[in-house]
Formats: structure tokens, C-alpha cells, sequence
């Protein structure tokens, strides 16, 4: 049972042009959700988050966006850079501090 | 920033050994820690949740006795994959959330390449 859903998994985009990354999730007593932002080997390394109790957060160039009455979150970031280049995941959790359960990924790849 | 360091980064080892993954919060406490594992091209799964002083909880489909967590002091949790085979390869990844009650934000290791051959 696939909890939080990216159903998109690779995005291509030009430099200086938006990207927009998906996810879905099905369980309505998630009350957090994050990026992150992941190299092959490493680490997942924080971006954002929002909760449940927003519809939008701001923080530089990035910008998270939820929708719960869809069950949908998405990031913008614009403009985006080739350094975005990674693999995005989003994660939704039901408190704060506890477990996180992440989407499959989507490798943003952005060309110069 | 608040930082969780694992040991070691990549690991080879034999059939049928025993291998230990730690991770430590290096400027904080956790009495939390989480454990995942990520397959290529995957997403990160959570095995389980390593608590403080007590056992650890496991996810559906995890075997406790294969994956053994210890988070013997308040800094410290270790991973010990026990008889290990091929399909135990994978990348394993843990986690601690941040201290702030107003953020969910968590922190994660660097992770932890096993290739068990």
C-alpha cells in the first residue's frame, strides 16, 4: 500500500524555467509534509515543509504547495538551476518527529 | 546544524556474516532514531524505529531478528544486519528528527552501502 505517490519519475526542464514536482498521498491524517533532495549514495537532504494547517510555503526559490482536499502537495522551484539536478523525494508523516513515509522519487534533471 | 553521522559508509561482506551500521547524532540527543533501507532506483523504506532504552518497532515485513537495533545510549543506535546474503545488499539509510517542535524536518545519515557477496 503506496501511501505517498510520485507518479512521475524523472521531469526534464531548461534552466531558468520552473519546475514542478508532484505527490500524492492517500492517508488524511498526515499532518506534515517535506522534500528532500537526494544524490546516488548519500543522503536525503532537507529542502522544505508545510503543514497541514497551511496551503503554501515560501523559502527562496522553492515553494511547497498543498491541496488536502485533493491529497496533493507540490514543489515549484524557479528558477530553477542545473545544481537542481537530483532526485526529489517527498515524505509525509502523521507528527512531528515521527516516522516518514516517502514517495518513490523524481529525477529532476535541468539542462542548461 | 544539528548532524547525524553513520559508519561506515560502504561495506563488503561474506554470506552468512554479521555486519554492524551505527549511526550517531553528533550535537544532539535523540531518544528517536529511524532506520531505512533504499534499493536502486527505489524509495527509502522505513524498517523500523529505534527507541531509547526500550526495543525497537518494526515495520510489517521486517524480520526483528535479522535486523537487529540497539540504541543503547541517547546518541548512539546501531544496525546489525545478522546472517547476512545477496539480497541484503542494499542501501541503508537512518534518520533523527529535529529536536524543534516546530518543525517536522528530520535529519539522515549518509548512509550505508552494503554489498554482501
Amino acid at each position: 500500500d503506496q501511501q505517498v505517490k510520485q507518479n512521475s519519475p524523472s521531469l526534464s526542464v531548461q534552466e531558468g524555467r520552473i519546475s514542478i514536482l508532484n505527490c500524492d498521498y492517500t492517508n488524511s491524517m498526515f499532518d506534515y509534509f517535506l522534500w528532500y533532495k537526494k544524490y546516488p549514495a548519500e543522503g536525503p537532504t532537507f529542502l522544505i515543509s508545510i503543514s497541514s494547517i497551511k496551503d503554501k510555503n515560501e523559502d527562496g526559490r522553492f515553494t511547497v504547495f498543498l491541496n488536502k482536499s485533493a491529497k496533493h502537495l507540490s514543489l515549484h522551484i524557479v528558477p530553477s538551476q542545473p545544481g537542481d539536478s537530483a532526485v526529489y523525494f517527498c515524505a509525509a508523516s502523521r507528527l512531528q518527529g515521527g516516522k516518514l513515509i516517502f514517495g518513490q522519487g523524481t529525477e529532476l534533471s535541468v539542462k542548461p | 546544524g544539528a548532524v547525524v553521522s553513520q559508519h561506515p559508509s560502504w561495506v563488503i561482506c561474506k554470506s552468512g556474516t554479521s555486519v554492524k551500521i551505527e549511526c550517531r547524532s553528533l550535537d544532539f540527543q535523540a531518544t528517536t532514531m529511524f532506520w531505512y533501507r533504499q534499493f536502486p532506483k527505489q524509495s527509502l523504506m522505513l524498517m523500523a524505529t529505534s527507541n531509547e532504552g526500550s526495543k525497537a518497532t518494526y515495520e510489517q515485513g521486517v524480520e526483528k531478528d535479522k535486523f537487529l537495533i540497539n540504541h543503547a545510549s541517547l546518541t548512539l543506535s546501531t544496525l546489525t544486519v545478522t546472517s547476512a546474503h545477496p539480497e541484503d545488499s542494499s542501501f541503508y539509510i537512518c534518520s533523527a528528527p529535529h529536536t524543534s517542535p516546530l518543525t517536522a524536518e528530520a535529519f539522515f545519515g549518509q548512509g550505508t552501502r552494503l554489498t554482501v557477496v
